[in-house]
C-alpha cells in the first residue's frame, strides 16, 4: 500500500493567480501522477511526473499551465498557472504500487 | 486515443436491491481496476483484473473481465446504504503504464 499526503486540502482562489500543490508519499515511488477531476466528473490524467526528468504531459495538458517538480521519489508538485473559473477541480496525485493509490485530493475554487 | 465507456451514468437503488455497472474498452486491455469513490472522498482501489474470463468475489461484490479483455461489470448483490459512491472502472492498455478511467457510476441506495 502506500500513504499520501497532499496540501493544500483546499483553496479558493481569485482568477489569474497560480496555486502550487505538493503530493508526498510515505516510501519511494518511481513515478507519480496527478489527475484532474472537475465536479461531478471523471478522472483525467494530466501528465506522468517522473524523478529526474521532464513530466509526461496528456493531450490536452501543457507545461506551462501546470509546471510540475519531482526533485526525489518520495515528493511532486502541481502549480496550476493563471487560473480562471474552468480550473475549479479537485487535483489528486497517485502512486502506482501494483494498483494506483490516490491522495485525499486539493479541492480547488477559483472565482 | 483508448477510451472507456461506462454505464449506466446513474442508478437508484431500494435497499437490498442488486445494482450492475458496466465498463466498455475501445482497445484491449492488459489489466482493468475497479475503484470507489464516496461522496466528498477520493478513489480507493477495490481490485484488479488480469485474465480473460475472470471472475472475482468480494463478499456481496462480483468482478468480471470479458473473454476478449476489452469489458467488464461490478454487480452488487442485495445493495446496502454502506454502498453508497460513484464506482469507476479504470482501463490499462498492453505497454502503457497509464490508466483511462471510465465516467463513473453514482449509486444511491434508498434506506
Amino acid at each position: 500500500s502506500a500513504v499520501i499526503s497532499q496540501k493544500p486540502s483546499r483553496d479558493i482562489c481569485q482568477r489569474g493567480t497560480s496555486l502550487t500543490i505538493q503530493c508526498q508519499v510515505d516510501s519511494q515511488v518511481t513515478m507519480m501522477f496527478w489527475y484532474r477531476q472537475q465536479p461531478g466528473q471523471s478522472l483525467t490524467l494530466i501528465a506522468t511526473a517522473n524523478q529526474g526528468s521532464e513530466a509526461t504531459y496528456e493531450s490536452g495538458f501543457v507545461i506551462d499551465k501546470f509546471p510540475i517538480s519531482r526533485p526525489n521519489l518520495t515528493f511532486s508538485t502541481l502549480t496550476v498557472s493563471n487560473m480562471s473559473p474552468e480550473d475549479s477541480s479537485i487535483y489528486l496525485c497517485s502512486v502506482e504500487r501494483e494498483t494506483q493509490y490516490f491522495g485525499p485530493g486539493t479541492r480547488l475554487l477559483v472565482l | 486515443g483508448q477510451q472507456v465507456m461506462q454505464i449506466p451514468q446513474y442508478q437508484h437503488v431500494q435497499e437490498g436491491e442488486d445494482f450492475t455497472t458496466y465498463c466498455n474498452s475501445s482497445t484491449t486491455l492488459s489489466n482493468i481496476q475497479w475503484y470507489k469513490q464516496r461522496p466528498g472522498g477520493h478513489p480507493v482501489f477495490l481490485i484488479q483484473l488480469v485474465k480473460s474470463g475472470e471472475v472475482k468475489k468480494q463478499k456481496r461484490l462480483t468482478f468480471q473481465f470479458g473473454e476478449a479483455k476489452k469489458n467488464s461489470s461490478l454487480h452488487i448483490t442485495a445493495t446496502q446504504t454502506t454502498d453508497v459512491g460513484t464506482y469507476f472502472c479504470a482501463g490499462e492498455a498492453g505497454g502503457s503504464e497509464k490508466l483511462v478511467f471510465g465516467k463513473g457510476t453514482k449509486l444511491t441506495v434508498n434506506p
